[in-house]
């Protein structure tokens, strides 16, 4: 079955990076593209980022422009999402999610908590 | 960026109940919106997308209907694994954006 498995949980001091990966199983990974979508505690989902798996091309939220790198390894059917700058703000869940093609998610991973605190 | 907009925030009901949850796009998306349930702890879960496609094994019992600015997530005969938190999202255009979520709750 489709499965996205991510890395686990971070912490990290303000203005450091973290890097997520989220490996894909159980379909041909360059045949859809992924989203990245974070939660803070409380909060609604917010869209981040957007890679094509098969042409590496990426798509993020001006909110994150400057800070984030989309990237993939297609050898190892891998998405990697790296967030830069990082501030108390940045905590939240971070969900990889395949995008189906016309926008809209499924599955997902089961998400990686990312604490950024001093 | 498009801003979406639910109502209610939350809502009450009992096993069995008819609940209607609204989102509201603040401009134009077509048929371009989906719905995902979210229970604590979990990642969301899509329902529905193109505004009133059921995806495979979610239960009838869902239903999604609207085009352009206003659309409807309705369950009927609601079920105890149904409590839980319910988002829109709009994919007319970058960046995708949710709506602030509805929580079910057991009345």
């Amino acid at each position: 079955q489709v499965q996205l498995v991510q890395s686990g949980a971070e912490v990290k001091k303000p203005g450091a990076s973290v890097k997520v990966s989220c490996k894909a199983s159980g379909y041909t990974f360059a045949s859809y593209a992924m989203q990245w979508v974070r939660q803070a505690p409380g909060q609604r989902l917010e869209w981040m980022a957007w890679i094509s798996a098969g042409t590496g091309n990426t798509k993020s939220s001006q909110k994150f422009q400057g800070r984030i790198t989309i990237t993939r390894d297609t050898s190892a059917s891998t998405v990697y999402m790296e967030l830069s700058s990082l501030r108390s703000e940045d905590t939240a869940v971070y969900y990889c999610a395949r995008d189906l093609g016309g926008g809209w998610f499924d599955p997902w991973g089961l998400g990686t908590l990312v604490t950024v605190s001093s | 960026d498009i801003q979406m907009t639910q109502s209610p925030s939350s809502v009450s009901a009992s096993v069995g109940d008819r609940v209607t949850i609204t989102c509201r796009a603040s401009q134009g998306i077509s048929s371009w919106l989906a719905w995902y349930q979210q229970k604590p702890g979990k990642a969301p879960k899509l329902l529905i997308s193109a505004a009133s496609s059921l995806e495979s094994g979610v239960p009838s019992r869902f239903s999604g209907s609207g085009s352009g600015t206003d659309f409807t997530l309705t369950i009927s005969r609601l079920q105890p694994e149904d409590f839980a938190t319910y988002y829109c999202q709009q994919a007319d255009s970058f960046p995708y954006t949710f709506g602030q979520g509805t929580k079910l709750e057991i009345k």
